[in-house]
């Protein structure tokens, strides 16, 4: 049974700081993993996508690397802005696209 | 492109009552996706509809959990009778297609059980 766990489950950095969040999963049979952002009251906004046979993705001061050997992905975040400040979640998707998501980090950037 | 929708935003009941949540995906995508989010624990897939058939249902409670995809396009997830442990946010998604497809999420619906 495929497990996704996200470490720290909390974060609080000041503004301006690089930061780098952490998803293990256990199963390595993966067809993508995909990190997500969850703001407060509302649903979840896709932030990269990497493919199996990929090793990362960018998007902006975003980079999401991806080792599916070792079963770990992190999520990078470069000069971090207080409206980075969301809890920011990896899945691991199937062949149907099902997705198995993590428990979550929850993101402060102080001013 | 208008995203997913979903009502009610939010929704508070009494335990052994019914409810009803209702969305309505992307236009054109045929894959549509029900989730259940506990506080402070990740979305669950609950069930997955490929146009109005169903992809996979595993982690539904069938015995009080039903959804619907009648005309492939909207969708309506029901509980009957509600328990405590409902209490949840209940998140629906689409993808154009059940391959590598990004998700799109709609905001949800809330759910109390008193």
């Amino acid at each position: 049974k495929q497990e996704v766990t996200q470490i720290p489950a909390a974060l609080s950095v000041p503004e301006g700081e690089n930061l780098v969040l952490n998803c293990s999963f256990t199963d390595s049979a993966i067809y993508n993993l995909q990190w997500f952002r969850q703001d407060p009251g509302k649903g979840l906004t896709s932030l990269l996508l990497i493919q199996s046979s990929q090793r990362e993705q960018t998007s902006g001061r975003l980079n999401a690397s991806l080792d599916k050997s070792s079963g770990r992905s992190t999520l990078y975040i470069a000069a971090s802005q207080p409206g980075d400040s969301a809890t920011y979640l990896c899945a691991v998707g199937g062949a149907t696209n099902k997705l198995i998501f993590g428990t979550g980090t929850l993101l402060a950037v102080q001013p | 492109e208008a995203g997913v929708a979903q009502s009610p935003r939010y929704k508070i009941i009494e335990k052994r009552q019914s409810v009803a949540f209702w969305c309505n995906p992307i236009s054109g995508h045929a894959t549509l996706y029900w989730y259940q989010q506990i506080l402070g624990q990740g979305p669950k897939l609950l069930i997955q509809f490929q146009n109005n058939g169903v992809v996979d249902d595993s982690q539904l409670p069938k015995d009080r959990f039903s959804a619907e995809r009648l005309k492939g396009v909207d969708s309506t997830l029901k509980i009957q009778p509600a328990k405590l442990e409902d209490s949840a946010v209940y998140l629906c998604a689409s993808s154009l297609d059940w391959g590598v497809e990004p998700q799109h999420f709609g905001d949800g619906t809330r759910l109390s059980i008193l």
